[in-house]
């Protein structure tokens, strides 16, 4: 089946710092997502990319869908505190699939 | 509320015993979804709603796990004769439909199953 990679698995970094995660897959997706988890919480949507080579900005986090379709990365500029979480990348592959398929996730903590 | 909500929030149960998730979509959203979320993993996919019917079940783990949805809304997770492996967080999510691009899945906050 489908398996996407996630990398890294954590990252520990300091308030007002850049950082950038990505996923890898084994085929290719026609839609690729971006969520963030807290604690005790469902995962929530940050930002989807419809297109092969899009970039797409929401706020201080911008995300691109690769040109090969098999692999996305997710920045965020300026971290702040309230930025710490699980990050989730999640594909689909095909506009009439409803499956997505899951990254391990990112867990980011910042220090103020 | 306007988001999908889960009950119970936390259910602890004992080994052997039979427990029920609920999920309330967002109101409209024809498709739901049923995901499973064990300790550092990413989500497993278990189940898929559209309306009430069950087009792909192909992830639910045994035939100990079942769910169904009635009236179109609120989707019962149930798992029978629970065992220790069972315990995860379970996650439910709808969509506007179940098909095409921008139709995007919104989460609940999830039920905490724990297997003593």
């Amino acid at each position: 089946g489908q398996q996407l990679n996630q990398s890294p698995q954590s990252m520990f970094i300091q308030e007002g710092e850049d950082v950038s995660m990505n996923c890898t897959s084994s085929s290719i997706f026609n839609t690729w997502l971006w969520y963030k988890q807290d604690p005790g919480e469902g995962p929530v949507l940050l930002i989807a990319l419809y297109k092969a080579g899009e970039l797409t900005s929401n706020g201080r986090l911008t995300a691109q869908f690769g040109i090969t379709r098999k692999d996305s990365f997710l920045n965020i500029s300026a971290s702040i505190p309230s930025d710490v979480g699980i990050y989730f990348c999640a594909g689909r592959s095909g506009g009439s699939n409803y499956k997505l398929t899951f990254g391990k996730g990112t867990l980011l903590t910042v220090n103020p | 509320g306007a988001g999908v909500s889960q009950s119970p929030s936390n259910k602890v149960t004992e080994k052997g015993k039979d427990v029920e998730l609920r999920c309330d979509p967002i109101s409209g959203h024809t498709a739901l979804y049923w995901y499973r979320q064990s300790l550092g993993q990413g989500l497993e996919f278990l189940i898929y709603f559209q309306g009430n019917s069950a087009p792909d079940k192909s992830g639910l783990p045994s035939d100990r796990f079942s769910a169904e949805r009635t009236g179109g809304s609120v989707s019962t997770l149930t798992i029978q004769r629970t065992q220790q492996e069972d315990s995860a967080v379970y996650l439910c999510a709808s969509s506007r439909d179940g098909t095409g691009a921008n139709n995007e899945q919104f989460f609940g906050p999830g039920t905490r199953l724990t297997v003593l």
